[in-house]
């Protein structure tokens, strides 16, 4: 089957670090997204990993770790805008091609 | 550039009521994806397209749900009859070709359906 895992709700305080996890379980990987999605919103791609290490992307990094099956994002320097939902989602080969699965979302909540 | 277009953007119907909602992907991008979102089970993919052949139609819940890409820069997903339990909120996605060297999906405003 396949599971992605991430906390439901997260908050921190304007400035700070927060870091999202996800785990995943799925039959096949072909890399992993995070998406940020705003209160009725569409989803927007912040980030992709498909081979184990850190990617560095502004004031967001995102890691992985393919033997472990886990993932996380960083939001430095945390603004009031960065309160949002954010998506974990796996690429998973099916067949000659492949789907995204996406995680239901961790809703982070950035106070002053 | 535009992004993904969606249309209508809201949706109020009564079930048993036929429900069309519409899709022009972004010009370029092969990939075209039809998503559900609800509080409960989350994003889920529904079909998706590739050079306007559908895929992967394992996520449409039942015969009732129906998609069509006639060409490149057009997609229907159609609801008939509507029931209320498919109240949520629709996206549209394309993505790029280059599937190698992993490509993001961009999303479309959504459309929110709601089924009384």
């Amino acid at each position: 089957g396949q599971n992605i895992d991430q906390p439901t709700e997260m908050t921190a305080t304007e400035g700070a670090i927060v870091q999202i996890n996800c785990t995943y379980q799925t039959s096949g990987f072909n890399g992993l997204f995070w998406y940020q999605q705003h209160a009725g919103e569409a989803p927007t791609f912040l980030s992709y990993n498909v081979l184990d290490g850190l990617e560095e992307k502004g004031r967001f990094s995102s890691f992985l770790s393919r033997s472990k099956g886990y993932s996380y994002l960083l939001l430095k320097e945390l603004q009031m805008k960065d309160s949002a939902s954010y998506l974990c989602a796996v690429r998973a080969p099916m067949d000659s091609s492949y789907k995204l699965i996406f995680g239901s979302g961790t809703r982070l909540l950035v106070r002053p | 550039d535009a992004g993904v277009i969606q249309s209508p953007r809201h949706e109020v119907t009564e079930m048993g009521q036929e429900v069309t909602l519409r899709c022009k992907p972004i010009s370029g991008h092969d990939y075209l994806f039809w998503y559900r979102q609800t509080m409960m089970r989350g994003l889920e993919l529904l079909i998706y397209f590739n050079n306007n052949v559908p895929i992967d139609d394992s996520g449409m819940p039942e015969d009732r749900f129906s998609a069509k890409m006639p060409n490149a820069s057009f997609s229907t997903l159609k609801i008939q009859p509507s029931e209320p339990r498919d109240s949520a909120v629709y996206f549209c996605a394309s993505s790029p070709p280059g599937l190698a060297g992993g490509s993001e999906q961009f999303f479309g405003p959504g459309t929110r359906l709601t089924v009384l």
